[in-house]
């Protein structure tokens, strides 16, 4: 069955940069897209960014400076990178499966990232 | 960037009536093929969101028929008949027409 799951660094220095794997199983990379998600404490959901089966990205205008969103097709793997975090970027970080007509359909568990010194 | 309003904010209801929901575009979600692409979701406390309506309309696969989407343009609708304890939670709205993607703020379904 299809599955993503999160993993992060769980406490990042402000300033310092974020890196979150996205581990999916039950698709491939090369037929569908993943897209990355965050969510601060008790608040709603922003779409950061996409990566498509073909390596292709959409990003977030707001954050197109510091995010980059890569893949390994043959380790399931896509990966996010978010440079100089500040205290705002405290959320949870979801990756989700992408493709039209349903967009994000399953979800990851989520990974809690807090930007702390 | 497409805006999208949801209301009412937070909904109390009595179990077995009927919730609407509300989502509003600040701009047309219709693309240039004639498709609409705006989803709903639930998420129960704890969790990651669930799909439960894709392109105004469709539920997705396991979603019961107490759910049902309708919409276009820029006003989009979630009714749930029947309302039961498994259905609260905090209920989205997405547009994936436009880049950003964009999120409504949130509805949360509590009992009343």
């Amino acid at each position: 069955q299809v599955q993503l799951k999160e993993s992060g660094p769980g406490l990042v220095a402000p300033s310092q940069s974020l890196s979150i794997t996205c581990t999916v199983s039950g698709f491939s990379l090369t037929s569908y897209g993943v897209s990355w998600v965050r969510q601060p404490p008790g608040k709603g959901l922003e779409w950061l960014g996409v990566i498509w089966g073909d390596g292709s990205t959409n990003y977030h205008s707001a954050l197109i400076s510091r995010l980059s969103i890569s893949k390994d097709n043959s380790k399931s793997q896509v990966f996010l990178k978010l440079n100089s975090l500040q205290t705002d970027d405290t959320a949870t970080y979801y990756c989700a499966k992408e493709k039209l007509p349903y967009a994000m359909d399953y979800w990851g568990q989520g990974t809690s990232v807090t930007v702390s010194s | 960037d497409a805006v999208m309003t949801q209301t009412p904010l937070s909904l109390p209801v009595s179990l077995g009536d009927q919730a609407s929901i509300s989502c509003r575009s600040s701009q047309s979600l219709e693309n240039s093929n004639g498709n609409t692409y705006l989803n709903w979701y639930l998420q129960k406390p704890g969790q990651s969101p669930q799909l439960l309506i894709y392109r105004v309309s469709n539920r997705f696969s396991g979603v019961l028929d107490r759910f049902s989407g309708s919409g276009s343009g820029t006003d989009f609708t979630l009714k749930i008949s029947r309302v039961e304890a498994e259905d609260l939670g905090v209920y989205f709205c997405l547009q994936v027409t436009h880049v950003p993607y964009t999120f409504g703020g949130g509805t949360k379904l509590e009992i009343k």
